[in-house]
């Protein structure tokens, strides 16, 4: 079946560093993927996707490139903020349209 | 345009009760889903309706578990006589078409259950 693996967090990082989250899935075929951010006390908001080999999903400073040969779908910012704060949640789309999720990673940026 | 609403943000029961979930799709969404979150994991996919149809349940615990979607009104998540293990929180999210990618999910911000 489908999994998506994410690495777990929480990642602590200062403003203004660089960040990378790694993601990986399984998954027949090929997939959407899909970035999704959840703010405290909040629901998941789509942040980017991609449907396919190679496509650079982008949004608020944030990009993830769609990597086949590797399945990996890294997420990258290249200077966070502490706004940026949140938990980050990879996700694909498998038959049926259903949305697999990663498990989630925390970030937390500190002033 | 209002987003996902759902209600009640927190909802506490006893061993044995019943919960009660609300979810008010997006305006002109007609497609919604339910996933569970449990502390510190990422969310599980439950359940699939369209309006007055489950399309998909294979997320759904058999027992004490159902949903609906009725034609006129929100969806509702319906757990009886719960158990401490229910506790998490509950998102709905609505979508226009069936394609995630070309129609995006909008998510609620949630119930949280917590079985006392």
């Amino acid at each position: 079946g489908n999994s998506v693996t994410q690495m777990e967090g929480p990642v602590t990082l200062s403003e203004e560093a660089f960040l990378t989250i790694n993601c990986t899935y399984t998954a027949t075929g090929y997939p959407s993927l899909f970035w999704y951010v959840q703010y405290p006390g909040e629901g998941l908001q789509l942040l980017l996707k991609a449907t396919k080999a190679d496509d650079k999903g982008s949004n608020k400073g944030f990009e993830a490139t769609y990597r086949k040969e590797t399945t990996s779908f890294h997420l990258e910012k290249g200077s966070v903020q502490v706004s940026d704060s949140a938990v980050y949640f990879c996700a694909l789309e498998g038959a049926g349209n259903m949305l697999t999720f990663g498990g989630g990673t925390r970030l937390m940026v500190k002033p | 345009n209002a987003g996902v609403m759902q209600n009640p943000r927190h909802l506490v029961r006893r061993r044995g009760q019943e919960a009660r979930l609300r979810c008010s799709p997006m305006k002109g969404h007609s497609h919604v889903y339910w996933y569970r979150q449990l502390p510190e994991e990422g969310l599980k996919f439950m359940v699939y309706l369209q309006k007055e149809n489950i399309i998909d349940e294979s997320g759904m615990p058999k027992e004490r578990f159902s949903a609906e979607f009725p034609k006129e009104g929100p969806s509702i998540l319906r757990i009886q006589q719960v158990v401490r293990g229910d506790s998490a929180a509950y998102f709905c999210a609505s979508s226009q078409d069936r394609s995630s990618y070309n129609s995006p999910l909008h998510f609620g911000n949630g119930t949280r259950l917590t079985v006392t």
